[in-house]
């Protein structure tokens, strides 16, 4: 079964600082996706990025950038130029190209950004 | 953008009551997913569902049931609710294109408290 650590349970950012959030993965097949997700206080899950097993290059979105080292089995996600709106939990997930769908989730981490 | 809307943001039940969350999905999506979300124990499967009145266990399927008559909605039911439901309840739903890997899309969430 497919697993996922995120090993920082919070993490206090300066606004208009970076930030990294730590991802390890864990799984023995060769074709996967990657994802992160912010949940908000709200309580609302929003994609913010993904990245597949077999991508060539580290994906990209606005501010988010996700930092694949898929021999050490890491997705990390980095935040640049923190808003003060980026507080919030932060879940990475995981799924297998297998038919039951199944997206696995890191236990989160709680970002504040600060003024 | 894809839409994903859940009937109440927020609900309270007696315990033995039977309980419909209702999600319903515009962008003519495949997969529906119901989740649960609890902390410490991070978001868990529930059911699944890849197509109309086909339905799949996920990881905690006890005490639930779910149904899927449209393409468009998928419903999860507490046929006798216990405190034990208490929770934030979350749908999701996902085109078919690349199987496992496609991104779901998630609903604002329930937050159910069961008395």
């Amino acid at each position: 079964a497919q697993k996922i650590t995120q090993t920082q349970p919070g993490m206090f950012v300066q606004e208009k600082e970076a930030v990294t959030l730590d991802c390890t993965y864990d799984t023995s097949d060769p074709s996967y996706g990657l994802f992160w997700y912010k949940q908000p206080s709200s309580g609302e899950m929003i994609f913010l990025i993904y990245q597949g097993s077999y991508d060539q290059q580290n994906a990209t979105e606005g501010r988010y950038s996700l930092n694949f080292q898929k021999a050490r089995k890491s997705a990390n996600l980095v935040i640049s130029a923190s808003q003060l709106g980026d507080s919030a939990m932060y879940f990475c997930a995981m799924s297998l190209n297998s038919p039951d769908y199944k997206l696995s989730f890191g236990a989160g981490t709680t970002v504040t950004v600060r003024a | 953008d894809v839409k994903v809307t859940q009937s109440s943001r927020y609900l309270v039940k007696r315990t033995g009551e039977k309980v419909f969350l209702e999600c319903v999905q515009d962008m003519d999506h495949e997969n529906m997913f119901w989740y649960r979300q609890d902390p410490g124990l991070g978001l868990r499967l529930i059911y699944f569902s890849y197509d109309v009145k086909m339905k799949e266990k996920g990881d905690i399927p006890e005490g639930y049931s779910v149904s899927r008559e449209k393409k468009e909605r998928f419903s999860l039911i507490l046929e006798s609710a216990s405190t034990n439901q208490t929770s934030m309840y979350l749908c999701a739903s996902s085109p078919l294109d690349r199987g496992g890997l496609e991104t779901q899309y998630f609903g604002p969430g329930t937050r159910l408290l069961v008395l």
